[in-house]
């Protein structure tokens, strides 16, 4: 069962533009929730995140919106950079137990 | 502290035979996740395991997998018998338990080619 969706395998953008990254999920006892960063060849890495208390958190040019009622959450970069492309997971987790991770998005931010 | 460590990054294993992937978690770390990313898709929980003990083994398929963690050493992710459709990039997580907000760290995961 896919608890965690992210429907758009892929986004381009071009540098210095606005990226933004969209997941959904279903289960609603999820009350955390995290972007995960992965390089080829890489373990992804920790981005950002953000607890069903909030409705947003901003980290540099990196933010998380949440949307509880839609069951909607969000990751905007901006401005976007060469280096910021990669493969983003969005990953939820119910009570502290193991996260459940989206299909992952591509993202190619062109020069 | 050298974050998780997976070992080996890469392993070719004929179909029939078995292959055994080995994950430490970071120093201080007692809690371990694999996950699995056949290719072109995301990243699949199969299991979170603690010191000797399986907490969550809901997403290892029913036959030919089986994971540890044992007092001593690194959890072991074993699949007998392996399958082509086995060949997937298998990742180790671990965290803290008494800081579970934080997210988990990823080791650099090991490709595992079935031929």
């Amino acid at each position: 069962d896919q608890q965690v969706k992210q429907n758009s395998p892929s986004l381009s953008v071009q540098e210095g533009r606005i990226s933004i990254l969209n997941c959904d999920y279903t289960n609603s006892m999820f009350d955390y929730f995290l972007w995960y960063k992965k390089y080829p060849a890489e373990g992804p890495t920790f981005l950002i995140s953000i607890s069903s208390i909030k409705d947003k958190n901003e980290d540099g040019r990196f933010t998380v919106f949440l949307n509880k009622s839609a069951k909607h959450l969000s990751l905007h970069i901006v401005p976007s950079q060469p280096g910021d492309s990669a493969v983003y997971f969005c990953a939820a987790s119910a009570l502290a137990n193991d996260m459940r991770f989206g299909a992952g998005t591509r993202l190619t931010v062109k020069p | 502290n050298a974050g998780v460590m997976q070992n080996p990054r890469h392993l070719v294993r004929r179909r029939g035979q078995e292959a055994r992937l080995r994950c430490s978690p970071m120093k201080g770390h007692s809690h371990v996740y694999w996950y699995r990313q056949l290719p072109e898709e995301g990243l699949k929980f199969m299991v979170y395991l603690q010191k000797e003990n399986i907490i969550d083994e809901s997403g290892m398929p029913k036959e030919r997998f089986s994971a540890e963690f044992p007092k001593e050493g690194p959890s072991i992710l074993r699949i007998q018998q392996v399958v082509r459709g086995d060949s997937a990039a298998y990742f180790c997580a671990s965290s803290p338990r008494d800081r579970p907000y934080y997210g988990y760290t990823f080791g650099s995961g090991t490709r595992l080619t079935v031929v």
